[in-house]
Parts: C-alpha cells; structure tokens; sequence
C-alpha cells in the first residue's frame, strides 16, 4: 500500500464547476499537510497547507481528517488556469516529503 | 533569478555513462532535498541534507547513486552506471530552516534525465 493515496483522475470539469479531491494516508504519526500544484513539465509548488481546523483561500479550501488519516481540496468556480495536477502531500518527519500520485485536473470551457 | 537552480535541465545519457545533476538552493538555505519523479508519478524522496551533513539518505534506490553537499551549499546528485530505469526527473529543493512544520520548500526546475 502507498504512503499516500490520491485519485489520478483526470478529473474534467467545466469552467465554474466545483471540484473535489481526496486522498488518504498511512503513516499515522504525520504532523504536517499540503497540497501542491504542479503544471506540465514544472516544478511542484505549494498550493497550500492543511490543518484541522480547515483553512481557506480563496476558491481553495482545505481539510483534514486525522482520525480518517484523510485530506480533501475543494476548488469553488474553477477556472481554465486551475488545470494542472495536484499532489497530495505528507510529511511524516522534518526531512521528507512523501507525494501522492498526483490528480490530474483539466477544467474545459 | 533567486530560486532552486538545476542543470543541466536535459541531459540524455547512455546506459552505463556516469552523470552528475547540480543543484543551487536558494541562498541561506539550510535544508537540501533531492527527489526522483517518474513519468506520471508523484515525486520519490532520494536523500536529504542539513548544510553539509546528509542526515537521511533512505530514499537512494542503489548504491550506483551518490549525493554530496560539501561546502553546505550547492549539492550534486551523481548516478554511476546508469540504467534505463534511471530515465526520471530529478528535482532538488531547499528550505529556509533545518526542519520543522514552519518551512516552505521550494523545487527547483528538475533535471530531466533520459538514459537510451
């Protein structure tokens, strides 16, 4: 089993759709969560960190299950420059990143 | 520009040749990743660096892979003998601090490796 589980999609939505990704994890004793973005042939970057509590920005909200050892992204009004895929991400100790697989989002006029 | 620099960005290599991947983190930066992404894959952790010293180096899949920080600054990833299954992007990244929930890591660019 994978470290970190995420849907590879794609996931093809209209401009304006709502879009929601998940994925869970293993490791158990993982303090620290992200999301990051990575377009074709670019560097990963981060979209944003996930906390318990939820946290928003702008069109993106974030939420973290660590009962479920679950992450969510949710994308309000997408738009055409949200197409990209999206990694779901853990660090289980300061000096690792352990990466999902990637959801590929492609959002269509 | 002030970002994680990599070269070469391409480097096509023969099965067997040797290489070397560098990698410029962002000045200051105490913390040093390197990363191997595979064709539709999400980045695998090769090994990691607190300024000179590599702290965690569990993530080299083999003994024909080798990376060294040794003046705490610019890294180099080598890979002896290179086999087809090395054909990846190798992505380094840095981050401010020496490890905590607190630092954003940054990647650089990759450097994409294709072994024919």
């Amino acid at each position: 089993r994978k470290e970190v589980e995420q849907d590879p999609g794609p996931f093809n939505v209209p401009e304006g759709a709502t879009v929601a990704f998940n994925c869970t994890y293993s490791n158990s004793a993982s303090q620290s969560f992200f999301w990051y973005r990575q377009d074709c042939r670019k560097e990963p970057k981060l979209l944003m960190s996930v906390y318990s509590s939820g946290n928003e920005d702008g069109r993106f909200t974030a939420q973290l299950n660590r009962a479920s050892q679950y992450i969510s992204l949710l994308i309000r009004d997408s738009k055409l420059s949200d197409s990209a895929t999206y990694l779901c991400v853990v660090r289980p100790t300061p000096s690792k990143l352990t990466f999902g697989t990637g959801t590929r989002l492609q959002v269509t006029l | 520009g002030a970002g994680v620099s990599q070269s070469p960005r391409y480097k096509v290599a023969k099965r067997g040749q040797d290489v070397a991947l560098r990698c410029d983190p962002i000045s200051g930066h105490v913390s040093l990743f390197w990363y191997q992404q595979a064709l539709g894959q999400g980045p695998e952790f090769l090994t990691y660096f607190q300024n000179e010293a590599q702290l965690d180096k569990s993530g080299l899949p083999s003994d024909r892979f080798f990376a060294e920080r040794p003046e705490g600054s610019v890294s180099t990833l080598k890979i002896q003998r290179t086999q087809q299954e090395d054909s990846a992007v190798y992505l380094c990244a840095s981050s401010l601090g020496a490890g905590g929930t607190g630092n954003t890591i940054y990647f650089g660019e990759g450097s994409w490796l294709t072994v024919v």
